[in-house]
């Protein structure tokens, strides 16, 4: 069965700094990749997902992601950190079933 | 994209009795799914809502405890029946899309938050 593995669960980093969070899958064929953003109270928001092509992919609110295949990794960037980044974040795959399994998560915290 | 309204957004109910979520979807979507997000967890597929048919339950979710209806292409609920406190958790419904470049994409409802006292 497939998996999503996020090793962080928590991260904190100050403000204007950069960001990495981290995201494997294991899964035998390259799946759909997205991650998503759930803030305290909010629903789920869409960052950005790769299907296909161009292995950097950009999202929205600045972030980027880097899909390697070698590494089943689907890295989640942001070169400066803003406060309102704070937030739980959520790597998730589709493997072609249309549903979606996610990673258990990382939660970031910005210090001012 | 989408706009899901869930209802209720949130309730406290008495161990034992039953609480149906509604999904309402401002479009016809091709797929609608159930999640469940348990306190501090990552969600968890319970099912997906079939148009006109039963619901395809994951492994360890079972249609007499989560019973599951989809009359049409924009709405479908949720019941959580017979609740214990394990059951407290936020309930999402999910949807699919199609846009225009062919591929899917998932969008999600605020949630149910259910407190079971």
């Amino acid at each position: 069965a497939q998996s999503v593995t996020q090793p962080d669960i928590h991260i904190t980093v100050s403000e204007g700094a950069s960001l990495e969070l981290r995201c494997n899958y294991s899964y035998g064929a390259t799946p759909y990749l997205f991650w998503y953003v759930q803030s305290p109270g909010q629903g789920l928001q869409l960052l950005l997902k790769y299907f296909s092509g161009d292995t950097l992919v950009q999202g929205i609110k600045g972030f980027e992601a880097e899909f390697k295949r070698s590494q089943s990794s689907f890295n989640l960037r942001k070169p400066s950190v803003h406060w309102s980044d704070a937030a739980e974040y959520f790597c998730a795959v589709d493997t072609g079933r249309r549903a979606l399994t996610f990673g258990s998560g990382t939660r970031l915290q910005v210090q001012p | 994209s989408a706009v899901i309204s869930q209802k209720p957004s949130r309730d406290i109910c008495q161990r034992g009795t039953s609480l149906t979520i509604q999904c309402q979807v401002d479009s016809q979507v091709t797929m609608m799914f159930w999640y469940r997000q348990q306190p501090g967890q990552s969600l968890t597929l319970i099912a997906t809502a079939n148009q006109g048919s039963e619901a395809t339950y994951e492994s360890g979710f079972v249609i007499d405890k989560f019973p599951i209806s989809r009359p049409n292409l924009t709405f479908s609920t949720l019941t959580v029946s017979n609740m214990s406190p394990e059951d407290s958790s936020i309930y999402l419904c999910s949807v699919l899309l199609i846009p225009d470049r062919g591929y899917d994409e998932a969008f999600f409802g605020q949630g149910t938050r259910l407190t079971v006292v």
